[in-house]
């Protein structure tokens, strides 16, 4: 299995919180992406990170961001969370881009905001 | 933009006889497609790809699908299930250059003894 982790593994937080997720991969690929599934919405792309300090949006980016300051390390912060953004959230990883690039997923966060 | 429609959200099979889920994309350019797995309670895991190369793409664990450009489609077919194929299957889409990949809804498989 690829080098991921997700932490923490469940979280219940309240309304209006801030929450921040963590991606840690042993990998050193250069790719990593945050991802949220919904059922009947398979996984949508949250915002991904192509390098060290350098980050873009994705599908569904709003009330979300995001840093990137090691190699290794990608986290997703919500500042203020809302019941919508209760879900389950994954991180990946690629060692090249989308095109060609196979995607290795994490375990999962599943996030309840109350 | 590109994005990708599974056709079935359920399908049910017995064990033993073909698997066939359905994929339709839509992309302005050259698409690269993925099949991607999830069993229950895991991550996805990369069942097979497409990157214009063979349109007949083999796969881990008997998996196949083929890329038909002339109707737009990438199904997933397997010749005999198997109880451990149980799980939810991912069509995604993805062009040249683009990390912005694009996931079906997911197609729920149930194999029956």
């Amino acid at each position: 299995d690829a080098g991921i982790t997700q932490s923490p593994r469940h979280k219940v937080t309240e309304t209006g919180t801030p929450v921040t997720l963590r991606c840690h991969q042993t990998e050193n690929h250069r790719y990593m992406y945050w991802y949220r599934q919904d059922p009947g919405h398979g996984l949508r792309l949250i915002h991904y990170s192509y390098g060290v300090k350098d980050t873009d949006k994705g599908e569904v980016s709003d009330g979300y961001s995001v840093s990137r300051s090691k190699t290794e390390d990608f986290l997703l912060t919500l500042e203020s969370a809302t019941s919508s953004q209760t879900s389950v959230y994954f991180c990946a990883i690629s060692e090249s881009d989308g095109r060609a690039g196979e995607q290795f997923f994490g375990p999962g966060t599943r996030l309840t905001v109350l | 933009a590109q994005s990708v429609t599974q056709l079935d959200s359920h399908v049910s099979v017995s064990e033993g006889t073909p698997v066939l889920l359905r994929c339709n994309y839509s992309s302005s350019y050259s698409p690269s497609l993925f099949w991607y797995v999830q069993h229950p309670n895991k991550g996805l895991q990369l069942l097979l790809k497409y990157t214009s190369a063979a349109t007949l793409v083999k796969g881990i664990n008997g998996f196949e699908a083929e890329f038909k450009k002339s109707e737009t489609s990438f199904h997933l077919t397997k010749p005999s299930a198997h109880m451990s194929d149980a799980a939810e299957y991912f069509c995604v889409v993805t062009t040249y250059n683009n990390n912005d990949m694009r996931f079906g809804a997911g197609t729920r498989l149930t194999v029956k003894p």
